[in-house]
């Protein structure tokens, strides 16, 4: 079935740093992919999708583009700060098969000044 | 426009006890979801819910779990009797489109079984 493989945290980072969370996907047809992410003490929220191949999903300057060749959704952001510090989940939907988002562990990300 | 809201954030009971917790999606949203999160582990999905109907259950762990939408608004899942297996976060979603990824998600509801 389809699932989601996503880099394992906790990621540590200092402010002003680049930031990759990776992840890749196995599913059939064509799925859509989503980040999204739970800020301390909020709940899920939708951060960036990206509907398919080669499509650039971008929020509050995250970025993540759509690899069918590698099969990945990589989460990047040039220069991270104390605020960005959440648990990030990387997500697929495919509407032609369960139809329901399939999650990857998230990855807990910690900014420091 | 408020958004989905649930409530108990937290709740803690024994094992064997009966717990419910209660989702309020968007107004206007017909979808309602539910998904639940175990600590280490993926978040899963467990039902879904068109107005009033029962689309897709098929993430519903047991017979344990009983899911309702009074009139097609707000929903409950009640977990009776709880296992200590049953502990995580449930989160509850909405969205206007049945077919979609795009949701809008509550804060989610940790339930602790002892």
């Amino acid at each position: 079935g389809d699932s989601v493989t996503q880099m394992e945290g906790p990621v540590t980072l200092s402010e002003e740093a680049f930031l990759t969370i990776n992840c890749t996907y196995t599913a059939t047809g064509y799925p859509s992919l989503f980040w999204y992410v739970q800020y301390p003490g909020e709940g899920l929220q939708l951060l960036l999708k990206a509907t398919k191949a080669d499509d650039k999903g971008s929020n509050k300057g995250f970025e993540a583009t759509y690899r069918k060749e590698t099969t990945s959704f990589h989460l990047e952001k040039g220069s991270v700060q104390v605020s960005d510090s959440a648990v990030y989940f990387c997500a697929l939907y495919n509407a032609g098969n369960n139809r329901k988002l399939i999650w990857g562990l998230g990855t807990s990300l910690g900014v420091n000044p | 426009e408020a958004g989905v809201t649930q409530f108990p954030s937290h709740s803690v009971i024994e094992k064997g006890q009966t717990v419910t917790l209660r989702c309020d999606p968007i107004s206007g949203h017909d979808n309602l979801y539910w998904y639940r999160r175990v600590m280490g582990k993926e978040i899963k999905f467990l039902l879904h819910f068109v107005k009033e109907s029962k689309q897709d259950e098929s993430g519903m762990p047991n017979n344990r779990f009983l899911a309702e939408r009074t009139g097609g608004t707000y929903s409950t899942l009640k977990v009776q009797p709880a296992e200590l297996e049953d502990s995580g976060v449930y989160f509850c979603a909405s969205s206007q489109s049945r077919q979609t990824g795009e949701l809008f998600f509550g804060e989610g509801s940790r339930l602790t079984v002892l």
